[in-house]
Parts: C-alpha cells; sequence; structure tokens
C-alpha cells in the first residue's frame, strides 16, 4: 500500500538554522499535504502541493515534489524553538477517490535556542 | 478561521464500555474523516463520510464501529465495545478545496 515516508527520522538543529526533511510515496497522488504536530497535539495543516505543482512557499516554508521520483522536500528556513515538532506528509492518492490521507512516520525536529 | 472542533478532549473508559466521539466539521465542508493515533505510531485512516453515508473505511473501522451525522453539523465516531487496543488518539477531519483540517483530537484510554 502507499505510504509517504520521511526522512530522517529525528533532525535537531539550533535556532536560526535551516531544517531539511524528505518524504518518498509509492503510487501517483493528486496531492500532497505537510502537517505538523506538536507533542501529544492536534494536526496543524501547513502546507498543500498538488501533483501538477512543483514547488510552494509559505512563510517560512517551502515544499518541493518530484512527482518522477515520488518525493517531496519540506524546508523551515531560520528556524526557531517555536518549530520544536515532528513533521508528517500526507498523500492523496489517484486511486483512492473519497481523498483518504496516508501519512508518513514523521520527522521529529528539535530546535534548540 | 473556521476550525474543527472535537469533543471530549479526553475520555477514560472501561473494557467493554461504548463511547462516542464527537467533531464538528467546518460548515461548508462535505467530506468528513475520522483517523486515529495510537502512541508513538503513524496517523491511520478509519473511514470516510460523504453525502450522509460512508464512503470508504479501512480495515481496522470493522463492525464496532459507527458513524453517524446526526444533524448538519455534528459528526460522531462510535466504538460499541472498546477494547484495550482502542486506546489511541481519535482525529477527526474535514476537507474543503483538497485541504484536510483536522480537529485537535480526542485522546482515547481504554482500562
Amino acid at each position: 500500500s502507499q505510504q509517504g515516508e520521511e526522512d530522517p527520522q529525528a533532525l535537531s538543529i539550533q535556532e536560526g538554522e535551516n531544517a531539511t526533511m524528505n518524504c518518498s510515496y509509492k503510487t501517483s497522488i493528486n496531492n500532497l499535504q505537510w502537517y505538523r504536530q506538536n507533542s501529544g497535539r492536534g494536526l496543524v495543516h501547513l502546507i498543500l502541493i498538488r501533483s501538477n505543482e512543483r514547488e510552494k512557499h509559505s512563510g517560512r516554508l517551502r515544499v518541493t515534489l518530484d512527482t518522477s521520483k515520488k518525493s517531496s522536500s519540506l524546508l523551515i528556513t531560520a528556524s526557531r524553538a517555536a518549530d520544536t515538532a515532528s513533521y508528517f506528509c500526507a498523500t492523496d492518492a489517484k486511486a483512492d477517490s473519497w481523498g483518504k490521507l496516508q501519512f508518513g512516520a514523521g520527522t521529529q525536529v528539535v530546535v534548540t535556542p | 478561521e473556521p476550525e474543527v472542533t472535537q469533543t471530549p478532549s479526553h475520555q477514560v473508559t472501561q473494557m467493554g464500555q461504548e463511547v462516542i466521539l464527537r467533531c464538528v466539521p467546518i460548515s461548508n465542508h462535505l467530506y468528513f474523516y475520522w483517523y486515529r493515533q495510537i502512541l508513538g505510531q503513524k496517523v491511520e485512516f478509519l473511514v470516510s463520510f460523504y453525502n450522509n453515508e460512508i464512503s470508504e473505511k479501512s480495515e481496522i473501522f470493522d463492525d464496532q464501529f459507527s458513524v453517524e451525522r446526526p444533524d448538519g453539523s455534528n459528526f460522531t465516531l462510535k466504538i460499541r465495545s472498546t477494547k484495550l487496543e482502542d486506546s489511541a488518539m481519535y482525529f477527526c477531519a474535514s476537507r474543503g478545496e483538497g485541504t484536510q483540517y483536522f480537529g485537535p483530537g480526542t485522546r482515547l484510554l481504554v482500562l
């Protein structure tokens, strides 16, 4: 079954540095979405990128999508301590008519002051 | 900004008891979902709901689970006879323009 798989599993950086995490998936998609989850809390939607898009920006976030490689990356620039969280990619597969999302295991990001 | 809300935030129940988790999706959305996340694991899809009926369900969503939209705003997930392994965070989501917006979750603990 299709999955989004994030890499790395964990990332530790200093405030002000950039954080990059990657997501790979297996089948054709309608879109790919990135979410943030603070420990034990809800999923906050960050950005959606459609299959016909290659790059999107939102504030300090930059997402790329390479459908030929079935991969996406999320870049957080100038990270802050408040960016400490788990980040998940989730795919909406073309084969699924009803839009269910399949999540990866996530990347745990720790930003130290 | 509109948001998905869920109640209760926490629920503790005894094994074998019935629980109902409640969600209020974003008002103009038409597609609704339940997911769950067992502690330390991935978020897993349970069920999708459209036009007042289940459109898709996962293997997890067995006969012990049911969903309802009893009125124009609420969307509920019922677990008829809870098991220990049902302990998880349950998320409701609603979809508009492709983006799925998640509620804050209900943390269910089955003892």
